[in-house]
Parts: C-alpha cells; sequence; structure tokens
C-alpha cells in the first residue's frame, strides 16, 4: 500500500473547481518536492505539476499544485471534460530510498 | 523529443523470471535516471526502482529481493528483471526518465507502457 493517500475519487460540473488532497508525511513531503500526474486509459502518466506548484509551459494554467508541511495539494480551476482522468501525486522518500506514488484518484466530469 | 519504447514477452510462466528492455531514441542514455513503473488492472501506480547511467540502482524495498536493473549504453537501452513471478505481478509495466523538472529523478518522460500476464 502506497504511502501517500488521495481520495478515490472527485467529481464536478465543467467550470467547476476540484481540489485533490494527497497525504504524506516527513520522509517524503516533508523533505522532497511534491510532483502531480495525469494518466489517460491507455497512455502513458504525464507529469502535470512538478518541484510543488510549477507547470511545464504545455500544461494550461487551470492546474495549480502546492504543499505544505507533509500533505500536497492539486486544483483544477474552470474543470473541462478533457480533465476526467486519473490524477497521482508523488514523491521522494528518504525513508523507503525510493519514489512513491499516491493512491490515485479519479476526476469525473459530470 | 526523447522517445521510449518497452519490450518483452507478454506473457510470462509463474516463478519464471520477468525480462523487459526499455530502448531509447531521440536521445542519449547517459546522465539520466532510468525507471520502471508499473500499474496492475484497477490499481494505482507502484514504482518498481531506478537505475543511472552509472550503475547505481534504488529498488522498491517491496521487490528488491526480486529486482534486477541493468544498462547498456551501447544499445541505448536498459532492462528489468523481475524473478520468481507470481499472478501479482501482472501489470502493465511502463519505462520512464527523469528530466531537468523534476528534479529529484522523478519520472518525466514516460514509455507507452507493455503489459505483461503472468499464467500458471
Amino acid at each position: 500500500q502506497s504511502v501517500l493517500t488521495q481520495p478515490p475519487s472527485a467529481s464536478g460540473t465543467p467550470g467547476q473547481r476540484v481540489t485533490i488532497s494527497c497525504s504524506g508525511s516527513n520522509s517524503n513531503f516533508g523533505s522532497n518536492y511534491a510532483h502531480w500526474y495525469q494518466h489517460l486509459p491507455g497512455t502513458a502518466p504525464k507529469l502535470l505539476i512538478y518541484r510543488n506548484n510549477q507547470r511545464p509551459s504545455r500544461v494550461p494554467d487551470r492546474f495549480s499544485g502546492s504543499k505544505s508541511d507533509t500533505s500536497a495539494s492539486l486544483v483544477i480551476s474552470g474543470l473541462r471534460s478533457e480533465d476526467e482522468a486519473d490524477y497521482y501525486c508523488a514523491a521522494w522518500d528518504d525513508i523507503l530510498r525510493g519514489y512513491v506514488f499516491g493512491t490515485g484518484t479519479k476526476v469525473t466530469v459530470l | 523529443q526523447v522517445q521510449l519504447q518497452e519490450s518483452g514477452p507478454g506473457l510470462v510462466k509463474s516463478s519464471e523470471t520477468l525480462s523487459l528492455t526499455c530502448t531509447v531514441s531521440g536521445g542519449s542514455i547517459s546522465n539520466f535516471y532510468w525507471s520502471w513503473i508499473r500499474q496492475p488492472a484497477g490499481k494505482g501506480l507502484e514504482w518498481i526502482g531506478r537505475i543511472y547511467t552509472s550503475g547505481t540502482t534504488n529498488y522498491n524495498p517491496s521487490l528488491k529481493s526480486r529486482v534486477t536493473m541493468s544498462v547498456d549504453a551501447s544499445k541505448n537501452e536498459f532492462s528489468l528483471k523481475l524473478s520468481s513471478v507470481t499472478a501479482a505481478d501482472t501489470a502493465v509495466y511502463y519505462c520512464a526518465r527523469d528530466g531537468p523538472f523534476t528534479g529529484d529523478g522523478g519520472p518525466e518522460y514516460w514509455g507507452q507502457g507493455t503489459q505483461v500476464t503472468v499464467s500458471s
């Protein structure tokens, strides 16, 4: 089981704001970056947010990330149908000496 | 733009060794972290481990006793071996490379994934 805990699902109507939380610990978020990946079924996961709150240029600015102490959050502002996907947080863990992914959150656009 | 492609048997017998190769194109294999990640059907992503081009490895503690990773710079490819497989190892396996963004060796570029099924 993952050391990073996310809600299994989140949903909203088009245009709404959706927030996904990711709870970790001192050994991962407490001392390392949080990253977020978007995963559409049958495709390769894509890096969505890196180093807590940075976006690759190809990622729309309606996606934003933050980190505080041992937790991280992803916000999708102005939800669109193409945002329907699975979202994973991730971080390096100093105790495990490895990368850990969150449990994943399925976002549904109603 | 770097591209990664996984290859290997799609069906492996229980108790045998799963072997996958990731071929890298559009860039050098040198000076990067190369990772393997898997996803069982209906479940989340699981990091298997990574290897730096120098040969330094980090493995998921839960899989460490069964995992071996290697890099062949002459072929621009890296490999995964997972021994003594069981049905629990059935998954889509992804290879990935780090990049300038994550800053901690985390995966940025991913292959499309390959399905591996363990049969009894």
